[in-house]
């Protein structure tokens, strides 16, 4: 079974400034995706950033980078020019790929962030 | 991408009764999951919704309290049975998958459950 271990209940950072979420996980798969989502207050869970194992380049969305290390199984998130509307819930998870497709999410247990001014 | 509408958006349920949350997709998918969230807490799987045949569940849930129904590829249901307090919890569908979606999951905003 598949585990995500997010080892940050809570952070907080200035706003403008950048800040970096831990994420570990242990598999035996080869094949799967990371992804962070971020839940803020309103409770809606959104997509932040999405890694294919497969590939080695990094993922980046704007603010939002990955330092994706296969071999240490670790996966962390990177926002910089850290935005009030930043602060939210940030979950890790972890989804096994399949031939028939994709399969469920496996969430850490997040890491509260809060932007402060 | 999809937009999940799940109904209702909360609700407040005296103990022993049976609850159902309809979860609407606006397009068809592939996986449909629901997930359970205690505040302030992760997301824990309950089961996956398999259309046309019975639910996967996870360990720890079983058929006789969640029964879960997806008739089509755009529409699942999810029914709280005989509740009681500890059924007190945010309950989400999820929709999407497929690696033509990027494996990529979409939410709803979730149904807030309170038993009294």
């Amino acid at each position: 079974a598949q585990t995500v271990t997010q080892s940050q209940p809570e952070m907080s950072v200035q706003e403008a400034e950048t800040v970096t979420l831990s994420c570990t996980y242990d598999t035996s798969e080869n094949n799967y995706y990371l992804f962070w989502y971020k839940q803020p207050p309103s409770r809606q869970m959104i997509l932040v950033i999405r890694q294919e194992a497969y590939k080695q380049q990094n993922a980046t969305e704007n603010r939002f980078s990955v330092n994706f290390q296969k071999a240490a199984k670790s996966f962390s998130l990177k926002i910089s020019d850290s935005q009030l509307g930043d602060t939210a819930m940030y979950f890790c998870a972890f989804m096994k790929l399949t031939q028939g497709g994709s399969e469920k999410l496996v969430f850490g247990k997040g890491t509260k962030l809060t932007v402060n001014p | 991408s999809a937009v999940i509408s799940q109904k209702p958006s909360r609700d407040i349920c005296q103990r022993g009764t049976s609850l159902t949350i309809q979860c609407q997709v606006d397009s068809q998918v592939t996986m449909m999951f629901w997930y359970r969230q205690q505040p302030g807490q992760s997301l824990t799987l309950i089961a996956t919704a398999n259309q046309g045949s019975e639910a996967t569940y996870e360990s720890g849930f079983v058929i006789d309290k969640f029964p879960i129904s997806r008739p089509n590829l755009t529409f699942s249901t999810l029914t709280v049975s005989n509740m009681s307090p500890e059924d007190s919890s945010i309950y989400l569908c999820s929709a999407g998958g497929g690696t033509g979606r990027g494996g990529e999951l979409f939410f709803g905003e979730g149904s807030r459950l309170t038993v009294l």
